[in-house]
């Protein structure tokens, strides 16, 4: 079963406009990842947020974790056709922090 | 990804055929892992590696087998495969978790 699970399932919006993508797991982690896969490619690792922080920049990637939730947030802002993709998070299988289980990704559609 | 390249790129294969796919990376990372992505169920891992000779179970092994003789390659093989083998299967490379996983750019199995 999916340790990670994002939510919505599928998201549009206009360029120029901001998406928030959420992450909910199940069991503690050490770190938790977002992933972006573009049709028809391997995904791309984007940024890696460790259990012991709450949030974390990468140009205009803005992702946030709450542990006592079990819960993380992935924000892109100022939205691009480019950003078109599916984005996944992911958290690992066992305690070395290997072995990352993925959730089903949301599909994000940007239209200009 | 050049650092990794995949093998063949595509299949179409018969039932109960063997097929082997091939993970061939040039960054030395230690760990390897193979995953299977579906319409709605994302990417599940199959198996994964830590080292030459070392490898586990994931989510979804049965069926599969692996095989690391050598750094740079990781082997999933289908032993008899079948319909429900149907897949696109990547494989990641980790040269440590700050950086995320590498994809290759994946295998495109059919069998009918």
């Amino acid at each position: 079963s999916q340790q990670g699970e994002e939510d919505p399932q599928a998201l549009s919006i206009q360029e120029g406009e901001n998406a928030t993508m959420n992450c909910s797991y199940k069991t503690s982690i050490n770190n938790l990842q977002w992933y972006r896969q573009n049709s028809g490619r391997g995904l791309v690792h984007l940024i890696l947020i460790r259990s012991n922080e709450r949030e974390k920049h990468s140009g205009r990637l803005r992702v946030t974790l709450d542990t006592s939730k079990k819960s993380s947030s992935l924000l892109i802002t100022a939205s691009r056709a480019a950003d078109t993709a599916s984005y996944f998070c992911a958290t690992a299988l066992n305690q070395a922090g290997t072995a990352l289980i993925f959730g089903k990704g949301t599909t994000l559609s940007v239209s200009s | 990804d050049a650092g990794i390249t995949q093998s063949p790129r595509h299949k179409v294969t018969e039932t109960g055929t063997p097929v082997t796919l091939r993970c061939h990376q040039t960054e030395n990372h230690r760990y390897m892992y193979w995953y299977r992505q579906d319409p709605g169920h994302g990417l599940r891992l199959i198996h994964y590696s830590y080292g030459v000779k070392d490898t586990d179970k994931g989510e979804v092994s049965d069926g599969y087998s692996v095989s690391r003789s050598k750094t740079e390659d990781f082997l999933l093989t289908l032993e008899s495969a079948t319909s429900s083998q149907t897949s696109v299967y990547f494989c990641a490379t980790e040269g440590g978790s700050r950086y995320g996983y590498t994809f290759g750019s994946g295998t495109r199995l059919t069998v009918v």
